[in-house]
């Protein structure tokens, strides 16, 4: 049975400050998705990662798999208030099927 | 892109009725699921939803309580039956499609259906 953890769940940071968020999988994947949840919204796609050593940045974030370790990370950046939100990773088993981690709350603060 | 719609957006329903929520894509796609967030929590896939089959549930997610239809490439529902507080959730629907620049596949959801049962 796939689990996925992330560390840390809960993440206060202040504007400016850079961090990373660590998603740890328990079995091969074929896909490695991130996601971003605002309170009371649904999921927002951010990046999908396919290969190991497979890295993509948009903006603040940039996200990387090392499927050897069986770890992806998300990094943050110089982080920014409007960054405050809920962040998933999800590993991708047969049938395209989701297992999600904990999820990390994060706040950035002025 | 496709447009994921979910109805209701939100219902308040009594202990013991059932609610049926209907997921509509303006696109065809093959694959779509029916996902789970209780408060606070992180997402749990109920099941699989493919037209022309019995939808395929996950470990502790029932037929009986958690019926789905899949009667088109475009369109799905899932009934919460019998409710009880403890289903008190945002019920999700998810599609795999291609979508532009990448035109890999991945998986989007839709708006969610916040359920409160009392």
């Amino acid at each position: 049975e796939l689990k996925v953890e992330q560390n840390p769940l809960f993440l206060s940071m202040q504007e400016g400050k850079n961090y990373t968020i660590y998603c740890n999988y328990s079995t091969t994947s074929d896909r490695l998705y991130w996601y971003r949840q605002d309170p009371g919204k649904s999921l927002e796609s951010l990046f999908v990662l396919l290969s190991n050593g497979a890295v993509k940045q948009e903006g603040r974030l940039m996200a990387s798999l090392d499927t050897k370790a069986r770890l992806s990370t998300l990094h943050i950046t110089a982080a920014v208030h409007d960054l405050s939100a809920t962040y998933f990773c999800a590993a991708e088993t047969s049938g395209s099927r989701l297992t999600f981690g904990e999820g990390t709350q994060l706040t950035v603060n002025p | 892109s496709a447009v994921i719609s979910q109805k209701p957006s939100r219902d308040i329903c009594q202990r013991g009725t059932s609610l049926t929520i209907q997921c509509q894509v303006d696109s065809q796609v093959t694959m779509m699921f029916w996902y789970r967030q209780q408060p606070g929590q992180s997402l749990t896939l109920i099941a699989t939803a493919n037209q022309g089959s019995e939808a395929t549930y996950e470990s502790g997610f029932v037929i009986d309580k958690f019926p789905i239809s899949r009667p088109n490439l475009t369109f799905s529902t899932l009934t919460v039956s019998n409710m009880s507080p403890e289903d008190s959730s945002i019920y999700l629907c998810s599609v795999e499609e291609s979508r532009a620049p990448t035109f890999r596949y991945e998986q989007y959801f839709g708006p969610g259906t916040r359920l409160t049962v009392t």
